[in-house]
């Protein structure tokens, strides 16, 4: 079915140090991964995404990896600040009869970080 | 380049009354889709219209419907509401579903009494 899991659902860390948001979808076929960071009373809002063609992206502080075979991908956030502290939503498409996708939503990870 | 707008952005209902809601995606986004946000259910997915046609529907009852217009402003609508109706609703813009970002508007809190 369309689901996606995601781990843990609260998260709290010492600033500087790193933190790991994990997720697993069912659909083999959904290509495309995004994250979305949603601070608190605003709106969610993309902060990196993965394709299936790559297993690794980076973008300063934040990476994301994608395991095809295991059907699950993470967030990773190194030198935590207290600007990071947010809910961490992380997504997958997946393919509806009559074509298009479906972006199905994790139930998010609340990040907070600690001075 | 304006982002999304919905409005209202926030309102208050009793049972059994019906809402609309309304969403101006970014100029040039034919893909408008509805979320329902919740405490702990996180993001639901609602429904999807690309150039006036809803293209995808997620689990919800038939009260929750939706339209989108030529110009690619969208509406949602709530019929005979429930408490657990209340929620904030969210529009998110796109160039395509699925395979590119998402763009959210700040979402209407619906709080049914």
């Amino acid at each position: 079915g369309e689901n996606v899991e995601q781990h843990p659902s609260t998260l709290s860390v010492q600033e500087g140090d790193s933190a790991v948001i994990k997720c697993t979808y069912s659909d083999s076929a959904s290509n495309y991964f995004p994250w979305y960071k949603q601070e608190l009373g605003k709106r969610p809002q993309l902060i990196i995404d993965i394709r299936s063609n790559v297993g690794e992206k980076k973008d300063q502080r934040i990476a994301v990896t994608l395991n095809k075979t295991a059907k699950h991908f993470s967030l990773h956030i190194t030198e935590t600040q207290p600007e990071d502290s947010a809910v961490y939503f992380c997504a997958a498409p997946y393919e509806v009869t009559g074509g298009g996708n479906k972006l199905t939503f994790g139930t998010g990870t609340q990040l907070k970080v600690e001075l | 380049k304006a982002g999304v707008t919905q409005t209202p952005r926030y309102l208050i209902k009793t049972r059994g009354q019906q809402v609309t809601l309304s969403c101006s995606p970014i100029s040039g986004h034919r893909s408008v889709s509805w979320y329902q946000q919740t405490p702990g259910q996180g993001l639901q997915f609602l429904f999807e219209y690309f150039s006036e046609t809803q293209r995808n529907k997620g689990n919800f009852p038939g009260r929750f419907s939706g339209r989108q217009f030529s110009n690619s402003r969208s509406e949602m609508n709530v019929s005979t509401l429930e408490l657990g109706d209340s929620a904030l609703y969210l529009c998110a813009s796109s160039l395509l579903v699925g395979t590119g970002e998402l763009f959210f508007g700040e979402g209407s809190r619906l709080t049914v009494l």
